[in-house]
Protein backbone atom coordinates (compact mmCIF):
# COMPACT_ATOMS: atom_id res chain seq x y z
CA UNK A 1 0.00 0.00 0.00
CA UNK A 2 1.37 3.50 -1.21
CA UNK A 3 1.47 5.99 1.96
CA UNK A 4 3.28 9.10 2.45
CA UNK A 5 3.07 9.72 6.24
CA UNK A 6 4.17 13.24 7.26
CA UNK A 7 5.46 14.57 10.61
CA UNK A 8 3.27 15.81 13.32
CA UNK A 9 1.65 19.05 14.22
CA UNK A 10 4.04 21.94 14.97
CA UNK A 11 3.60 25.15 16.83
CA UNK A 12 7.03 27.88 16.87
CA UNK A 13 7.65 31.42 17.73
CA UNK A 14 8.47 33.49 14.86
CA UNK A 15 12.29 33.64 13.96
CA UNK A 16 12.07 29.92 15.17
CA UNK A 17 14.01 27.30 12.72
CA UNK A 18 11.84 24.15 11.18
CA UNK A 19 11.91 21.07 9.83
CA UNK A 20 8.95 19.03 8.83
CA UNK A 21 9.10 15.69 7.32
CA UNK A 22 6.94 12.92 4.20
CA UNK A 23 8.15 9.57 4.48
CA UNK A 24 7.30 7.17 1.51
CA UNK A 25 6.09 3.80 1.87
CA UNK A 26 5.05 1.05 -0.15
CA UNK A 27 6.64 1.86 -3.62
CA UNK A 28 10.10 3.11 -5.11
CA UNK A 29 10.63 6.27 -3.18
CA UNK A 30 13.36 7.36 -5.87
CA UNK A 31 10.74 7.02 -9.16
CA UNK A 32 8.60 9.35 -8.11
CA UNK A 33 8.81 13.18 -7.17
CA UNK A 34 7.38 14.58 -4.19
CA UNK A 35 5.93 18.14 -4.17
CA UNK A 36 5.17 20.57 -0.91
CA UNK A 37 1.66 21.81 -1.43
CA UNK A 38 0.44 24.47 1.24
CA UNK A 39 -3.13 25.43 2.36
CA UNK A 40 -3.48 28.47 4.61
CA UNK A 41 -6.63 28.48 6.44
CA UNK A 42 -9.63 28.98 5.00
CA UNK A 43 -8.04 29.29 1.36
CA UNK A 44 -6.47 27.20 -1.63
CA UNK A 45 -3.38 24.91 -2.62
CA UNK A 46 -0.42 27.00 -3.58
CA UNK A 47 2.43 24.60 -5.09
CA UNK A 48 5.65 25.36 -3.21
CA UNK A 49 7.96 22.93 -4.93
CA UNK A 50 9.62 19.74 -5.79
CA UNK A 51 12.09 17.29 -5.40
CA UNK A 52 13.36 14.31 -7.46
CA UNK A 53 14.84 12.00 -4.57
CA UNK A 54 16.88 10.30 -6.75
CA UNK A 55 19.34 12.78 -7.16
CA UNK A 56 18.07 16.17 -5.14
CA UNK A 57 17.21 17.79 -7.79
CA UNK A 58 14.47 20.96 -6.82
CA UNK A 59 12.45 23.37 -8.12
CA UNK A 60 10.55 26.07 -6.63
CA UNK A 61 7.74 28.19 -7.45
CA UNK A 62 9.09 32.05 -7.91
CA UNK A 63 6.67 32.88 -4.31
CA UNK A 64 8.50 30.09 -2.10
CA UNK A 65 11.62 30.46 -3.72
CA UNK A 66 14.43 31.54 -0.77
CA UNK A 67 11.90 31.24 1.80
CA UNK A 68 11.84 27.09 1.93
CA UNK A 69 14.27 24.37 1.23
CA UNK A 70 13.29 21.39 0.02
CA UNK A 71 15.77 18.38 0.53
CA UNK A 72 15.73 14.21 0.77
CA UNK A 73 16.99 11.29 2.03
CA UNK A 74 16.12 8.50 -0.08
CA UNK A 75 18.00 6.18 2.19
CA UNK A 76 15.24 6.91 4.65
CA UNK A 77 12.92 7.54 1.89
CA UNK A 78 11.79 10.60 3.26
CA UNK A 79 10.95 14.24 2.04
CA UNK A 80 11.74 17.30 3.95
CA UNK A 81 10.42 20.82 4.06
CA UNK A 82 11.85 23.29 6.13
CA UNK A 83 12.57 27.23 7.32
CA UNK A 84 15.22 28.82 8.55
CA UNK A 85 13.32 31.68 10.22
CA UNK A 86 9.08 31.60 10.41
CA UNK A 87 6.94 34.12 9.99
CA UNK A 88 3.37 34.36 11.42
CA UNK A 89 2.28 34.34 7.63
CA UNK A 90 3.61 30.65 7.40
CA UNK A 91 1.02 29.44 9.73
CA UNK A 92 -0.72 27.03 7.56
CA UNK A 93 -1.22 23.37 6.43
CA UNK A 94 1.43 21.74 4.73
CA UNK A 95 0.72 18.60 2.10
CA UNK A 96 3.52 16.42 0.61
CA UNK A 97 2.46 14.60 -2.76
CA UNK A 98 4.38 12.20 -5.67
CA UNK A 99 3.54 12.41 -8.71
CA UNK A 100 5.53 10.93 -12.04
CA UNK A 101 4.56 9.78 -15.62
CA UNK A 102 2.26 7.28 -14.85
CA UNK A 103 -0.45 9.68 -13.67
CA UNK A 104 0.67 12.40 -16.26
CA UNK A 105 2.76 13.99 -13.25
CA UNK A 106 -0.30 14.74 -11.41
CA UNK A 107 0.01 13.97 -7.66
CA UNK A 108 -1.74 10.36 -7.30
CA UNK A 109 -1.28 10.25 -3.21
CA UNK A 110 -0.79 12.77 -1.04
CA UNK A 111 0.62 13.09 3.02
CA UNK A 112 -2.15 13.34 5.60
CA UNK A 113 -0.82 16.84 6.12
CA UNK A 114 1.19 18.93 8.86
CA UNK A 115 -0.62 22.03 10.58
CA UNK A 116 2.24 24.44 11.57
CA UNK A 117 1.01 27.20 13.55
CA UNK A 118 3.55 29.73 14.33
CA UNK A 119 2.36 32.51 16.75
CA UNK A 120 4.40 34.48 19.73
CA UNK B 1 3.41 32.49 -14.07
CA UNK B 2 0.40 30.32 -15.42
CA UNK B 3 -2.77 31.51 -13.46
CA UNK B 4 -5.79 29.63 -13.92
CA UNK B 5 -9.28 30.97 -13.03
CA UNK B 6 -11.71 28.78 -12.01
CA UNK B 7 -15.94 29.35 -12.30
CA UNK B 8 -18.04 29.86 -10.32
CA UNK B 9 -16.81 30.19 -6.92
CA UNK B 10 -19.53 28.34 -5.66
CA UNK B 11 -22.05 26.34 -7.23
CA UNK B 12 -25.30 25.46 -5.60
CA UNK B 13 -26.81 21.92 -6.78
CA UNK B 14 -28.57 19.32 -5.70
CA UNK B 15 -28.24 15.40 -5.64
CA UNK B 16 -28.97 14.11 -8.96
CA UNK B 17 -27.93 17.10 -10.76
CA UNK B 18 -25.90 17.78 -13.30
CA UNK B 19 -22.46 19.93 -12.05
CA UNK B 20 -20.31 21.53 -14.62
CA UNK B 21 -17.03 23.30 -13.33
CA UNK B 22 -14.41 25.60 -15.55
CA UNK B 23 -10.86 25.99 -15.16
CA UNK B 24 -9.65 28.96 -17.66
CA UNK B 25 -5.69 28.99 -18.05
CA UNK B 26 -4.19 32.67 -18.91
CA UNK B 27 -2.25 30.72 -21.38
CA UNK B 28 -1.93 27.35 -23.17
CA UNK B 29 -0.99 24.42 -21.36
CA UNK B 30 -2.30 22.01 -24.26
CA UNK B 31 -4.01 19.14 -22.32
CA UNK B 32 -1.66 18.98 -18.91
CA UNK B 33 -4.31 19.94 -16.71
CA UNK B 34 -6.11 17.98 -13.43
CA UNK B 35 -8.56 18.17 -11.30
CA UNK B 36 -8.25 17.77 -7.34
CA UNK B 37 -11.60 17.19 -4.93
CA UNK B 38 -11.26 17.95 -1.49
CA UNK B 39 -13.49 17.42 1.54
CA UNK B 40 -12.95 19.42 5.01
CA UNK B 41 -10.02 18.29 7.25
CA UNK B 42 -8.93 15.94 4.30
CA UNK B 43 -5.79 15.94 1.79
CA UNK B 44 -6.60 16.16 -1.67
CA UNK B 45 -7.72 13.80 -4.18
CA UNK B 46 -6.76 13.45 -7.89
CA UNK B 47 -9.76 12.89 -10.03
CA UNK B 48 -8.67 13.35 -13.67
CA UNK B 49 -5.22 14.24 -15.40
CA UNK B 50 -4.16 15.22 -18.47
CA UNK B 51 -7.40 16.71 -18.83
CA UNK B 52 -9.80 13.68 -19.66
CA UNK B 53 -7.76 10.59 -17.92
CA UNK B 54 -10.13 9.07 -14.91
CA UNK B 55 -7.63 8.66 -12.13
CA UNK B 56 -7.31 4.96 -10.32
CA UNK B 57 -10.86 4.20 -8.69
CA UNK B 58 -12.39 7.80 -9.39
CA UNK B 59 -16.45 7.10 -10.44
CA UNK B 60 -17.18 7.40 -14.34
CA UNK B 61 -19.92 10.31 -13.72
CA UNK B 62 -16.87 12.61 -13.44
CA UNK B 63 -15.29 13.60 -16.59
CA UNK B 64 -13.09 16.54 -18.16
CA UNK B 65 -12.51 17.93 -21.35
CA UNK B 66 -10.95 20.78 -22.63
CA UNK B 67 -7.12 21.55 -23.85
CA UNK B 68 -5.22 24.29 -24.32
CA UNK B 69 -6.94 27.36 -21.82
CA UNK B 70 -10.17 26.31 -21.45
CA UNK B 71 -11.60 23.25 -19.16
CA UNK B 72 -14.36 21.57 -17.41
CA UNK B 73 -14.93 19.21 -15.31
CA UNK B 74 -18.51 17.67 -15.21
CA UNK B 75 -19.88 15.73 -12.88
CA UNK B 76 -22.92 13.91 -14.28
CA UNK B 77 -25.26 13.13 -11.41
CA UNK B 78 -24.23 14.43 -8.39
CA UNK B 79 -24.34 12.07 -5.41
CA UNK B 80 -24.20 13.18 -1.38
CA UNK B 81 -20.63 12.60 -1.03
CA UNK B 82 -19.35 14.65 -4.17
CA UNK B 83 -19.84 17.80 -2.59
CA UNK B 84 -16.95 19.70 -1.74
CA UNK B 85 -14.57 22.35 -3.06
CA UNK B 86 -12.57 21.15 -6.25
CA UNK B 87 -9.49 22.66 -7.66
CA UNK B 88 -7.40 22.60 -11.21
CA UNK B 89 -3.76 22.56 -11.82
CA UNK B 90 -1.41 22.97 -14.59
CA UNK B 91 2.00 21.22 -15.00
CA UNK B 92 2.70 22.71 -18.22
CA UNK B 93 5.36 25.14 -16.62
CA UNK B 94 6.09 23.96 -13.24
CA UNK B 95 2.51 23.69 -11.43
CA UNK B 96 -0.20 26.43 -10.18
CA UNK B 97 -3.59 25.36 -8.64
CA UNK B 98 -6.60 27.49 -9.65
CA UNK B 99 -8.64 29.38 -6.45
CA UNK B 100 -11.50 26.49 -6.26
CA UNK B 101 -15.02 26.03 -7.10
CA UNK B 102 -16.93 25.00 -3.72
CA UNK B 103 -20.16 22.84 -4.62
CA UNK B 104 -22.20 22.89 -1.79
CA UNK B 105 -25.90 21.88 -1.70
CA UNK B 106 -29.17 23.27 -2.28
Amino acid sequence: EVQLVQSGAEVKKPGESLRISCKGSGYSFTSYWISWVRQMPGKGLEWMGRIDPSDSYTNYSPSFQGHVTISADKSISTAYLQWSSLKASDTAMYYCARHTDSSGYSFDYWGQGTLVTVSS
Amino acid sequence: EIVLTQSPATLSLSPGERATLSCRASQSVSSYLAWYQQKPGQAPRLLIYDASNRATGIPARFSGSGSGTDFTLTISSLEPEDFAVYYCQQRSNLYTFGQGTKLEIK
